[in-house]
């Protein structure tokens, strides 16, 4: 079974561009988080969603977005991109998005922004 | 708010037994995740602590206090693929679900 697979794995982008990330979950997950994790630190939540309806979110700037589809598949949408976003942007997937249910990640995508 | 902190960077000797420590401060608590992640590589589940006590696996063993607010990750017989970043996060309601707020990660250096 494939796990949590995201695209693309590394991008260049401009300061002020827009960025679009993609993330599918295990299969029979319904529920995804993005994380973003900025070099040594830990990852840093960004939103999850459920069922597709946003169930949390994190200190991010409305620049972020994101949604669910029916499929559960996930976007992470960043606008007006500053040099700060550079970052690892990790989505994981868990079965609910009741505690203890274990979240698994996917690879990531790096972004770099120029 | 929330707040978990661990050490930054540990070294060990292969074959040794090294103890990771971290303590968290969350609104609510629901249990204790540790985490796994290699240079370069997406984190990767090692457990989840829900009540007390030390729960066994393999060569990685985990400890969580809810009343102390602390919990750590055991590590035996310690190899040199060990070496990596240990990030522990503690799952805290949040909106109506469930998030985990990670820590930064202790690199753990083990040598020969």
């Amino acid at each position: 079974d494939a796990g949590v697979t995201q695209s693309p794995t590394h991008l260049i982008k401009t300061r002020g561009q827009h960025v679009t990330l993609r993330c599918s979950p295990i299969s029979g997950h319904k529920s995804v988080s993005w994380y973003q994790q900025v070099l040594g630190q830990g990852p840093q939540f960004i939103f999850q969603y459920y069922e597709k309806e946003e169930r949390g979110r994190g200190n991010f700037p409305d620049r972020f977005s994101a949604r669910q589809f029916p499929n559960y598949s996930s976007e992470l949408n960043v606008n007006a991109l500053l040099l700060g976003d550079s970052a690892l942007y990790l989505c994981a997937s868990s079965s609910t998005a009741n505690s203890g249910n274990t979240i698994y990640f996917g690879e990531g995508s790096w972004l770099t922004v120029v | 708010g929330q707040n978990i902190d661990q050490p930054t960077e540990m070294t060990a000797t292969e074959g040794a037994i090294v103890q990771i420590n971290c303590t968290y401060q969350t609104s609510g608590f629901n249990g204790l995740f540790w985490y796994q992640q290699h240079a370069g590589e997406a984190p990767t589940f090692l457990s989840y602590n829900v009540l007390d006590g030390l729960e066994e696996k393999g060569r990685f063993s985990s400890f969580l206090s809810r009343s102390k607010g602390y919990s750590y990750l055991l590590l035996k017989e310690l190899q040199m693929k060990d070496s990596a970043s240990y990030l522990c996060a503690a799952s805290h309601p949040s909106g109506g679900s469930y998030i985990p707020t990670f820590g930064r990660g202790t690199s753990l250096i083990v040598h020969p």
